[in-house]
């Protein structure tokens, strides 16, 4: 059974910071990953989707890497701004039709 | 557009009414879902339509019954609910329903329910 894992769970960091978060999957045998974000009581905002045959992707100031044989997978922000803050969620798909989330981490950036 | 467009954003209904969220996208995707969310937790999975048919029911009480009448619009009729049902319903759709060519999920702003 796929299990993700999003560590930290929070996050806080001052205004200008470049930060890491981390997504772990137990199975491998995935078709594609995607990060989302999601503002308090409002709906996920897709950010990037990895293909299992893609190594990275790049948008803006995100970058997100998936090395699927050792089950993991980073989101990159650059110069992280308040407007960052949110909880960022990843999710991967496979053969079972469904997506399986992590728990997802809280970002804080102060200003 | 990339717009999934959910009604109503919140909704208040005792136990024994019945009501029903909508769920619109006009991007062309073939797969629509529900997802519940409760509060600083991740989407739970509900139900997913893959060309109009139901193809995934998580085990979902009765009392929660999806329709899906075009390629375009999703429903979700909500009847004799309980308190602990209470939470963000989400819709979502993706070019297809699983396989590799799944795509990636959008995902509507959400009704807000309380069950009283």
């Amino acid at each position: 059974k796929q299990e993700v894992t999003q560590i930290p769970a929070a996050l806080s960091v001052p205004e200008g910071e470049n930060l890491v978060l981390n997504c772990s999957f137990t199975d491998s045998a995935i078709y594609n990953l995607q990060w989302f974000r999601q503002d308090p009581g409002k709906g996920l905002t897709s950010l990037l989707l990895i293909q299992s045959s893609q190594r990275e992707q790049t948008s803006g100031r995100l970058n997100a890497s998936l090395d699927k044989s050792s089950g993991r997978s980073t989101l990159y922000i650059a110069a992280s701004q308040p407007g960052d803050s949110a909880t960022y969620l990843c999710a991967v798909s496979g053969n079972t039709g469904k997506l399986i989330f992590g728990q997802g981490t809280t970002l804080q950036v102060k200003p | 557009d990339t717009e999934v467009t959910q009604t109503p954003k919140h909704l208040v209904m005792g136990m024994t009414n019945k009501k029903s969220l909508k769920c619109e996208q006009h991007m062309g995707h073939r797969a629509m879902y529900w997802y519940k969310q409760k509060a600083k937790k991740p989407p739970e999975l509900m139900f997913v339509y893959s060309y109009e048919k139901l193809s995934i029911n998580e085990s979902v009480p009765s009392r929660f019954s999806p329709e899906c009448p075009n390629s375009s619009l999703l429903n979700l009729h909500l009847h004799a609910l309980q308190p602990e049902d209470s939470a963000l319903y989400l819709c979502a759709s993706s070019l297809l329903a699983g396989g590799r060519n799944t795509g990636e999920l959008f995902f509507g702003e959400g009704s807000r329910l309380t069950v009283l």
